[in-house]
Formats: C-alpha cells, structure tokens, sequence
C-alpha cells in the first residue's frame, strides 16, 4: 500500500513571499500524485496532477509542483502568494499500475497568507 | 453547469436517529465515493461505487451505508451505530473506476446533538 505525508499542519506566509507545501509519499511502485485546494467550508479542487512526463507540473492559480523520484517527494510551489490563496492543500497518491486502487490523501496543510 | 450537488449543507442529528446525506452528479461519471473529513485526519474513504447497482466498503465504512440505484445518485445514510458520526462529508465522482481527475462536491456538515 502506498502512503503519503504533509509534514507541516500550518505554513503561515506573508503576502507576496514565495510558499512551498512539502509532500512526501511511500510506495514501492510507481505513482500518481495529486494536489488538491479546500477553501473554508468547500469541498476540494484540484489544483494539478502528475501522471508521467516532465517532471514539473503546472497547474491552476500559479501553482506548481515538482516530482523528485529519488526523494519520493511533490512538493508544491508558489513564487508569489495572495490573500486568496488561503485554504487548505492537500497532496494525494495512487500507485499507477493498480487501475482500480483509490486515492490515498494527507492529512492537509492550512496555508494562511498574513497581510 | 455540470457538478456534484450535496444536499443538506448543514444537518443535525439527534443521538440514535439515521440521517441520509444526498449527492446527485451531472457529470455522467459512472464511479461515486464517499469519503469523511475530520480535522488534522485528511480524508478518509467511507463506500464507493464503480457503476450502477455495485458498491464497495472503503477504510471507515462501519455505522454507514448507501445505495446506488441510479447512475447520477450516491445518497449516503449515517446509522446510529456510528459512534462518532460529527464530521464534514464529502462526496465526490469520476468518470471511471481508473480515472485519475476525482471531482468533489460541495460538502454536508453533520452535527450530533
């Protein structure tokens, strides 16, 4: 089974500074990784994906996330955050090569942007 | 606009009492998911569903229950033998059992009172 860690319950980070989101997952096989944004009392959105390729991804909201096989990490970056980029992020995992295996979620990181 | 509707957004549930959460999609997804969010706990997978009149027991699916008798319906019921049922629900679809983009519905707040 796979598993994933966010290592930082809280980030706090103040307008217009740069932000990374650690991701950390486990599995010995391949995977599919996700990041997801829940905005207060919303359900979640994603914002990017990685299945193969390059791997830098882009997503939505001026996100982006790298995958380092080596380190088992997907850690997603910002290089400029807003205030409406405070939420909580959520990475999530699935092995690829298990067509009907569900996804495995963190347990979140709330991302609060200070004026 | 396609989407996932969950209804009510709020409900309260008195101790012993079944509640049933609806979640209705639009999307023509065949596969449905349930899934429970407490806290600094993430999301937990409760049931899911890859196709009509088929459902399977997630991680947490004691105290729980569901019915997929329509391709766009996924309604979930909170027995009162689950002990801790307060929790924010999720209910979310994809297209495909294998597909890799699951889209999430708004959320149903249950509280027990």
């Amino acid at each position: 089974a796979q598993s994933v860690t966010q290592l930082d319950s809280q980030v706090p980070v103040f307008e217009e500074a740069p932000v990374e989101l650690r991701c950390n997952y486990s599995s010995s096989v391949s995977v599919y990784l996700f990041w997801y944004v829940q905005y207060p009392n919303q359900g979640l959105q994603l914002l990017l994906k990685y299945l193969s390729g390059s791997t830098l991804v882009k997503g939505i909201n001026g996100f982006e996330a790298e995958f380092n096989k080596s380190q088992t990490s997907f850690h997603l970056r910002k290089p400029s955050v807003h205030i409406s980029d405070t939420a909580e992020y959520f990475c999530a995992v699935r092995r690829s090569n298990f067509g009907n295996e569900k996804l495995t979620f963190g347990t979140g990181t709330r991302l609060t942007i200070i004026p | 606009d396609g989407g996932i509707t969950q209804s009510p957004k709020y409900l309260f549930r008195k101790e012993g009492q079944n509640v049933t959460l609806s979640c209705e999609q639009n999307l023509n997804h065949d596969a449905m998911y349930w899934y429970r969010q407490d806290p600094g706990q993430g999301l937990r997978l409760i049931y899911y569903s890859q196709i009509v009149n088929d459902f399977q027991k997630g991680d947490i699916a004691e105290g729980y229950s569901v019915s997929r008798e329509k391709k766009e319906s996924f309604p979930l019921t909170v027995t009162s033998a689950q002990k801790n049922p307060t929790a924010f629900y999720l209910c979310a679809s994809s297209i495909s059992i294998t597909g890799n983009t699951i889209y999430f519905g708004e959320g149903s707040w249950l509280t027990v009172v």
